[in-house]
């Protein structure tokens, strides 16, 4: 199957602080891309989507950056919150008829209170 | 939103024996559904790709006969692990798409073979 299967790297932030979690992706004919969080034994979560037209979307306390150039995604998250310790995935789809998602390798975040 | 549903939530067998995973559009048709698997502290691996009414799509290096996928309805695609051995331990989360748009995922299923 398809995947990054790596070992998850951490960041950790402190509770007010913003987030930065970043992701390198493989396909530069992939077109949308969605960031996921996930929860200890639980399925993913959507946050925010983008479509490879844009290059930057905002969301509630996120924002998701797109760089085609160097096949760079970026999620943001503002006035991080302990609520918001997860694992952030980044998952990109190419427009083929199967609509495929990919995930690439994750990262956990840790709030410190 | 859109409620996929995927049942059990946690299933231990003993090895040797099969295991049916359900996953369940609660609310829209999914003409595809997906399934991945996932290790511990890993990402999630596409497994295979669910087509209403037609067979299966799987990834490479997934095997078909292991890992039996039927989706039957425009609501429903199940996963059996035949045969299952303690490798075949695993976290299995399936995905549905609503139309041409977001995807949708079920809560997981926690397989442990014994």
């Amino acid at each position: 199957g398809e995947s990054v299967g790596l070992h998850l790297p951490t960041l950790s932030v402190q509770e007010g602080d913003n987030s930065i979690i970043n992701c390198a992706y493989s396909n530069s004919a992939s077109d949308y891309f969605i960031w996921y969080k996930q929860e200890s034994g639980k399925g993913p979560q959507f946050i925010i989507d983008i479509r490879s037209n844009m290059d930057k979307r905002q969301g509630q306390r996120v924002t998701v950056l797109l760089n085609k150039t160097v096949k760079h995604l970026s999620l943001q998250i503002a006035a991080t919150q302990p609520g918001d310790s997860a694992v952030y995935f980044c998952a990109e789809m190419g427009m083929d008829s199967s609509y495929k998602l990919i995930f690439g390798s994750g990262t956990r975040l840790l709030v410190r209170p | 939103g859109a409620v996929v549903s995927q049942h059990p939530s946690r299933v231990i067998c003993k090895s040797g024996t099969s295991v049916k995973i359900e996953c369940r559009s609660l609310d829209f048709q999914a003409t595809t559904m997906f399934w991945y698997r996932q290790f511990p502290k890993q990402s999630l691996m596409l497994m295979a790709t669910s087509n209403e009414g037609s067979k299966a799509t799987y990834e490479q290096g997934v095997e078909k006969d292991k890992f039996l996928i039927n989706h039957a309805s425009l609501t429903l695609s199940t996963l059996t692990v035949t045969s299952a051995h303690p490798e075949d331990s695993s976290f299995y989360i399936c995905s549905a798409r609503r139309g041409g748009g977001e995807a949708f995922f079920g809560q997981g299923t926690r397989l442990t073979v014994v």
